[in-house]
This record gives C-alpha cells, structure tokens and sequence, in this order.
C-alpha cells in the first residue's frame, strides 16, 4: 500500500520562484495536513484540510497557499519563494482529529 | 501556552540497556497523546494514542504510560533497530484539534 505519497522529494529554488508540493493518500481520508520541520522547531502546522473543498490556516500558514480539490489530493503552494521557508514538509493524512496521522517521506526544499 | 517538552534532546544506550523518554506538556483539554518514531530521512511512523491519565499501551520492546502531566516511552532491551527519533504529540481542545508536537529524543543504540 502505498500510504501518503509526496513529490517531489527534493527541489532547489531560487527567491521569488513559484511551487506547488504534491500529497496524495490512497486510504479514503477526511482529513490531511501540511507541515513543515525545522531544527530545533519541531513539526508545525502550516494548513489543513477537513474534507474535499476545505481548507484551513494552522500555526505557521503565511506565504502558503493550499487546494483540496479532491478527496485524495492536497496541493501546497509557494508564490514567492522565500530563504526563510527552506524546510522539510511533510504531508499527512487520517480519518479524522482524534485518530493517528499517517505522514509521508517529506520534500526537501531548498530556497537560495 | 501550550507546550509540549521532551527529554532528553539525545540518549545514547548500550544495547540491552533499558532506559525512558520523557514527553511532559502542559495544555488544557488534554484530547490524546501520540507517539511516533521517526527514521532519517523518513516521516514519522505513528507508534500509539493515549487518551486518559492511566492508560498504558505496549508494542513489542515499547510502552507508552500517561499520567496528567507527562508521558513516558520505556524501551526494554533495546536493539540497535530501536535507533530513531521518538516525537510526541498532544491534541487538545485549545489548540483548534491541531497537533502540538514536541522536539523530540534522538535514540543511539549501540551493539
């Protein structure tokens, strides 16, 4: 089974470019998340998403925008590129709050 | 402020060596506590929930214990395998039912 799966797995930007990061989940759920790990941070949220069509900003959400346009999909967008948002994301789903979170291996961004 | 602290930030261990990771927080509403492992280069693998002060979960050389403060993660005779970064993460009902998650504990178990 393949779970949550996330592309690219790394990717080189240069500031002011444009993304999208890509999350697909195979396990029928409700719910999927956005986050984004730094060192010594920890992982926080960045959005999140309830259900085909929703969206909702988390802790971190600046400079992100998202897209749920299919049940399976969750999109993750970068305008304009940023140093600061150099990071590890990872995209998880589950069936919902209480339940566990399914992650993926995560995109490794670069921004110079 | 929820907060959500582990320790130590690293602990090495001779195999065999049984020992714990703390997971303390303080929030309000507790509504679960997760546990996952985490591989290099890998996302987090969800290990176990706890729901209410009390409960205990065990998985092979891992149990998880909760209290109303803090959570422990007791391995038991650890095995190089057992290496990885161990995370925890509450849910409460401050917090918008979003994940609050700590820094986590890198675990070496040496042969």
């Amino acid at each position: 089974n393949a779970g949550v799966t996330q592309t690219p797995k790394f990717r080189v930007l240069k500031t002011g470019q444009s993304m999208t990061l890509l999350c697909a989940q195979d396990m029928n759920h409700e719910y999927m998340y956005w986050y984004r790990q730094d060192p010594g941070m920890g992982l926080r949220l960045i959005h999140y998403s309830v259900g085909e069509g929703t969206t909702a900003k988390g802790e971190v959400p600046d400079g992100y925008n998202v897209s749920r346009l299919k049940k399976q999909n969750f999109l993750l967008g970068l305008e304009s590129a940023a140093p600061s948002q150099t990071s590890v994301y990872f995209c998880a789903s589950s069936y919902s709050f209480h339940q566990p979170q399914h992650f993926g291996d995560g995109t490794r961004l670069s921004i110079l | 402020e929820d907060q959500v602290t582990q320790s130590p930030e690293a602990l090495r261990l001779q195999e065999g060596e049984s020992s714990s990771l703390n997971c303390s927080y303080t929030v309000s509403g507790l509504r679960g506590l997760f546990w996952y492992r985490q591989d290099p280069g890998k996302g987090p693998e969800f290990l176990f929930t706890l729901y209410s002060a009390g409960e205990e979960k065990e998985k092979e050389r891992l149990k998880a214990t909760l209290t109303k403060k803090e959570s422990f993660l007791h391995i038991t005779a650890p095995k190089p395998e057992d290496s990885a970064t161990y995370l925890c993460a509450v849910l409460n009902n401050n917090a918008g039912n979003m994940l609050t998650f700590g820094g986590g504990t890198r675990l070496m178990v040496k042969p």
